[in-house]
């Protein structure tokens, strides 16, 4: 167990709908990280936030946004949800940038869209 | 940011042979980090080895990187069906992004 937790563990929901998954991570931890993995494939790098400001972004659209707060918490809110986002969705958190240190995952938050 | 290409893309091997995994990428690196994930324990840490080192140990793993041939290796020593899982090794720059790839998928039969 990493220490770090997701919820919700399941979510479905439907085309267009928004969805907020949150992170906590773990205790010492100020980088939050996730990313998104679709059935048989590596997880995808979606953003990173070191200490509450986005600083790094992978090839996703804007209607993925995140959110870090004081006590490093973290939200991933994707917008005008198209099939395709269904996956799953894993967090992980650092004690600093993700290169320099090794990441701690959550168990992930299974999403479908229908 | 870059991601690594694992070789092979599946193995099977039997409980108490070795398994050999590797991995090359493309451009220089800070360190290369080594990840499992298997359905009972999700994507778990396994070794993190910086571009100066050449060998690291952790219990039955064991990782080397050369750096001139842009390529790491991950040996998985004495297996046990609990090593069933996906094997990613991950590149990492100067940036940090980590990007993975489609991993290696080690299947360990009793």
């Amino acid at each position: 167990e990493t220490g770090v937790t997701q919820s919700p563990t399941h979510l479905i929901k439907t085309r267009g709908q928004q969805v907020t998954l949150r992170c906590s991570s773990q205790s010492g931890h100020n980088t939050v990280s996730w990313y998104q993995q679709a059935l048989g494939q590596g997880p995808q790098f979606i953003f990173q936030y070191y200490r509450e400001e986005e600083n790094g972004r992978g090839n996703f659209p804007p209607r993925f946004s995140g959110l870090q707060f004081p006590n490093y918490s973290s939200e991933l809110n994707v917008n005008a949800l198209e099939l395709d986002d269904s996956a799953l969705y894993l967090c992980a958190s650092s004690q600093g940038w993700t290169g320099q240190y090794e990441q701690y995952f959550g168990p992930g938050t299974r999403l479908t869209v229908t | 940011s870059q991601q690594g290409e694992e070789d092979p893309q599946a193995l099977s091997i039997q409980e108490g042979e070795n398994a050999t995994m590797n991995c090359s990428y493309k451009t220089s690196i800070n360190n290369l980090q080594w990840y499992r994930q298997n359905s009972g324990r999700g994507l778990v840490h396994l070794i993190l080895i910086r571009s100066n080192e050449r060998e690291k140990h952790s219990g039955r793993l064991r990782v080397t990187l050369d750096t001139s041939k842009k390529s790491s290796s991950l040996l998985i020593t004495a297996s046990r069906a609990a090593d069933t899982a996906s094997y990613f090794c991950v590149p990492s720059d100067s940036w940090g992004k980590l990007q993975f790839g489609a991993g290696t998928q080690v299947v360990v039969t009793p």
